[in-house]
């Protein structure tokens, strides 16, 4: 069990640009979810995925974002266009299907768009 | 929404026990309390959940009030390394499963 990793840890970036984070969750976890968490606040929700299956997303996930896990193991957040506002630290979590809401988050990757 | 309330900040000696305090008023029956920080610059991290008895692991206590209105959780003798923001949750048993946090309660151990 080597937790769950998100990649890259850091990224800066120019309003405008595209960016992509990954997210590898624990292997026999078979839902992933995405948070964001702003300075001085507690993560948000975003979205979340059981196996390949995008089952919920948040307000916040504007129609610049798009959240993908293709083959049901790593996930990809996209985010189109960045803004500003969208500086935050983007967190990952997963768990498996017991009824147990016991997520295990990654380290997190903090997003800097100048 | 957050449907917790927790004190922004406390601070605690060295070696003494941290005692959190959650106010949950609104919980309903199928709803339990979890317990998880995050220490600077790291993601969350799970401690420790409970619905109507106290229940304790290898890093803390949970005592949830006989009317479940509140909880405490209780770190018994608090280190430098238990500095953190704590969040109190409420979550229904076998749920999608999205974790809503409040601001949190800030812990400070100092010397």
């Amino acid at each position: 069990d080597t937790g769950v990793s998100q990649d890259p840890r850091h990224k800066i970036t120019k309003r405008g640009q595209n960016v992509t984070f990954r997210c590898d969750p624990i292997s026999e976890h078979n839902r992933l979810y995405w948070y964001r968490q702003t300075l001085g606040q507690g993560p948000e929700f975003l979205t979340y995925f059981q196996n390949e299956a995008q089952l919920e997303k948040s307000r916040l996930l504007s129609d610049r974002f798009s959240a993908e896990r293709p083959k049901g193991s790593f996930s990809t957040l996209e985010i189109q266009r960045t803004e500003q506002g969208d500086s935050a630290m983007y967190l990952c979590a997963s768990r498996d299907s017991d009824g147990k809401n016991i997520q295990y988050f990654g380290a997190g990757t903090r997003l800097s768009v100048l | 929404d957050a449907k917790t309330t927790q004190p922004p900040s406390m601070d605690c000696a060295e070696g003494r026990a941290a005692n959190l305090p959650c106010n949950h008023s609104t919980i309903s029956g199928n709803e339990y309390v979890y317990w998880y920080r995050q220490i600077h610059s790291q993601g969350p991290q799970y401690i420790i959940h409970g619905l109507k008895n106290n229940e304790t692991n290898e890093m803390a206590s949970l005592i949830i009030t006989e009317d479940r209105k509140s909880s405490t959780l209780i770190l018994p003798h608090a280190t430098l390394r238990d500095t953190a923001v704590y969040y109190c949750i409420v979550d229904k048993y076998n749920q999608g499963g999205k974790l809503i946090f409040g601001q949190g309660t800030e812990l400070s151990v100092k010397p």
